[in-house]
């Protein structure tokens, strides 16, 4: 069965200080790996994946995301944080191998951007 | 273009009650998915479409819950019997799945509050 952690439901930092969201998964085979922003009231937006390739992923609003498959980590990085990033991220995981489509969430990490 | 749209976007009725809820893909998207978000949680798979068929129902929960897709566009979730542990946000996706692309774009959810 596939399985993600993201360990903090919350993460504070400055603006203009760098930020990471961290994420990890288990899956039995390889993974499709990727991040969705939740503003409030609005759906789930898609910001980046990684599928194969580069471990080192670029995505929308300056995001980025790093694959390490040794610690099985997927971990959402921005160098500068604005204050309009505060929201709702989720880490998501596709087990190629399942042959099965569907996703699998985190519970997610709740991102404030202090002024 | 046009997101993928979900109606209603709030549902209120009372435990027992049967109800509807619709999905509006991506045009051109031939796979559609179904979703359930609880508070402070992460979406849970609960179906998924490629054209008209079901291609994994996995994830619903028991037999009250059914959905179609009878033209490949447009989908239906249909809840049975309503109970008060039904209330949540009721998320749908859709992609391409061409090989290519991978990610699944959200539509807004609908509310489902069960009284």
């Amino acid at each position: 069965a596939q399985s993600v952690a993201q360990p903090e439901d919350q993460v504070n930092v400055a603006e203009g200080n760098p930020l990471t969201v961290k994420c990890t998964y288990s899956v039995s085979g390889n993974p499709y790996l990727f991040w969705y922003v939740q503003y409030p009231n609005r759906g789930l937006q898609f910001l980046l994946k990684y599928i194969t390739g580069d471990n080192l992923v670029k995505g929308s609003y300056g995001f980025e995301a790093e694959f390490n498959k040794s610690q099985t980590s997927f971990h959402l990085k921005k160098p500068s944080a604005l204050v309009s990033d505060s929201a709702l991220y989720f880490c998501a995981v596709r087990d190629i191998r399942a042959g099965s489509y569907q996703l699998t969430f985190g519970k997610g990490t709740k991102l404030s951007v202090i002024p | 273009g046009a997101g993928v749209s979900q109606t209603p976007s709030n549902k209120v009725t009372e435990k027992g009650k049967y109800v509807e809820l619709r999905c509006d893909p991506i045009s051109g998207h031939t796979a559609l998915y179904w979703y359930r978000q609880s508070l402070g949680q992460g979406p849970e798979f609960l179906i998924y479409f490629q054209g008209t068929g079901a291609a994994d129902d996995s994830g619903l929960p028991n037999d009250r819950f059914f959905a179609v897709r009878p033209e490949g566009s447009v989908s239906t979730l249909k809840i049975q019997r309503t109970e008060r542990g039904d209330s949540a946000v009721y998320l749908c996706a859709s992609s391409l799945n061409d090989g290519f692309s991978y990610e699944q774009y959200f539509g807004p959810g609908t509310r489902l509050t069960v009284t």
